[in-house]
């Protein structure tokens, strides 16, 4: 089944706690991308990556990271987070040339 | 003022209704026109997408692009219960290589049975 999966789909943490969120596909799609969504302010692009080794800032990239080694992965990187970063993200993905992008189910952080 | 406006709703109508949903954009640089539907707990899917201005149909949804106002509708013939989502609107443009997605804040609709 052709599908974007993020892990994990929950997580509390500690302001300035190291966390990852992972993003991975399955549909060999060359564009990925990171959103965050939260109440009035909507879906914000974090970050996005046209190929491997290929990323650029969105709307909102402070205070993440990210990285693509592989096609299949774009991995989302707090290194300190912030209350302010409590949010819904979702991951997304679509192939070259075409406009569909697929989203994730999407992972509800926490920042305490 | 945001590059793109989206009334939040809640918007509440029959079984059976004509729905219309609005965007207004202040970018004139925006070309490509997306709605996409996204229920409760889950992510979004696109439901329509168009290119500069103009119409496109598919079933019971109509999408309208009138670049001339800055205005995208997306319209529901016949509405359904499943049809009750919170409704997005996006835009891109060429000059972002496409890559760059800006979204509205998303009308939430619930159609009553």
């Amino acid at each position: 089944e052709a599908q974007v999966t993020q892990n994990p789909r929950y997580l509390i943490t500690v302001t300035g706690k190291k966390l990852t969120v992972t993003c991975s596909q399955n549909m060999n799609h060359e564009y990925m991308s990171w959103y965050r969504q939260d109440p009035g302010l909507g879906l914000r692009q974090i970050y996005y990556s046209m190929n491997v080794e290929v990323t650029d800032k969105g709307d909102v990239p402070e205070g993440y990271k990210v990285s693509r080694k592989e096609k299949r992965n774009f991995p989302l990187i707090l290194e300190s987070p912030s209350p302010n970063q409590t949010s819904l993200y979702f991951c997304a993905s679509r192939g070259q040339g075409y406009n569909e992008q697929f989203f994730g189910p999407g992972t509800r952080l926490t920042v305490l | 003022q945001k590059e793109v406006e989206q009334d939040p709703g809640p918007l509440s109508v029959p079984e059976g209704a004509i729905v219309s949903l609005n965007c207004t954009y202040s970018n004139s640089a925006f070309q490509y026109f997306m709605w996409y539907r996204q229920y409760s707990r889950k992510g979004p899917e696109l439901l329509m997408y168009t290119y500069s201005s103009g119409n496109k149909e598919d079933g019971r949804f109509t999408a309208q692009v009138d670049k001339s106002s800055k205005y995208i509708s997306l319209f529901i013939r016949d509405s359904q219960p499943s049809d009750s989502a919170t409704y997005l609107c996006a835009m891109s443009s060429v000059a972002s290589g496409t890559y760059k997605y800006i979204f509205g804040t998303g009308t939430r609709l619930k159609v009553l049975a």
